[in-house]
């Protein structure tokens, strides 16, 4: 079983819609959340940041920790076809390395 | 602000042959980490450099991969001999410090045939 889990898509919805993506993992010490963009040919870019539970929110961006169910979400509301990309979930626990997901590939359709 | 650079941005050689990556990391971070990232997958963490000292090489296969990082700035990253599992993108990031966010290189896209 991987630490983190991911559905590598692909997601397909069109423009302005709500995106859900989501992650599982089985590491229960894990206490950082964090949500990576990556655009095709380039690197990946921080999206979003949490610390161990609870919801966050950036301009079109919100991004949920559910510890009790190992369960994490990032959704994105009125979805450009900018938003397009793959959309890694990644996390670590304390100074340790970070596991990224697989990545979820999002095509938004004008 | 200049962002982590690398080179060259694509390798084709064939297996059995050796390769090494450049990666220059955003000037002042301390950190800096090597990601093997396969197709279809997430970046997996080959090696982290704290300075130039070596935090984290628990996944680097120390048989043909190494890595040094002179004076705490530049790093390389050398296969040798490449395998045709080595096909990835090799790609370097930079923090701060330690815990600190991560900010990418644009990655070295190797293909071994």
């Amino acid at each position: 079983q991987k630490e983190v889990e991911q559905d590598p898509g692909p997601l397909s919805v069109p423009e302005g819609a709500i995106v859900s993506l989501n992650c599982t993992y089985s590491n229960s010490a894990f206490q950082y959340f964090m949500w990576y963009r990556q655009y095709s040919r380039k690197g990946p870019e921080l999206l979003m940041y949490t610390y161990s539970s609870g919801n966050k929110e950036d301009g079109r961006f919100t991004a949920q920790v559910d510890k009790s169910s190992k369960y994490i979400s990032l959704f994105i509301r009125d979805s450009q076809p900018s938003d397009s990309a793959t959309y890694l979930c990644a996390m670590r626990r304390g100074g340790f390395k970070t596991i990224f997901g697989a990545g979820t590939r999002l095509f938004v359709k004008a | 602000e200049a962002g982590v650079a690398q080179s060259p941005r694509y390798k084709i050689i064939e297996k059995r042959q050796s390769v090494a990556f450049w990666c220059n990391p955003i000037s002042g971070h301390a950190t800096l980490y090597w990601y093997q990232q396969i197709l279809g997958q997430g970046p997996k963490l080959l090696i982290q450099f704290q300075n130039n000292g070596v935090v984290d090489d628990s996944q680097l296969p120390k048989d043909r991969f190494s890595a040094e990082r002179l004076k705490g700035v530049d790093s390389t990253l050398k296969i040798q001999p490449a395998k045709l599992e080595d096909s990835a993108v090799y790609l370097c990031a930079s923090s701060l410090d330690r815990g600190e966010t991560q900010y990418f290189g644009p990655g070295t896209r190797l293909l071994v045939l």
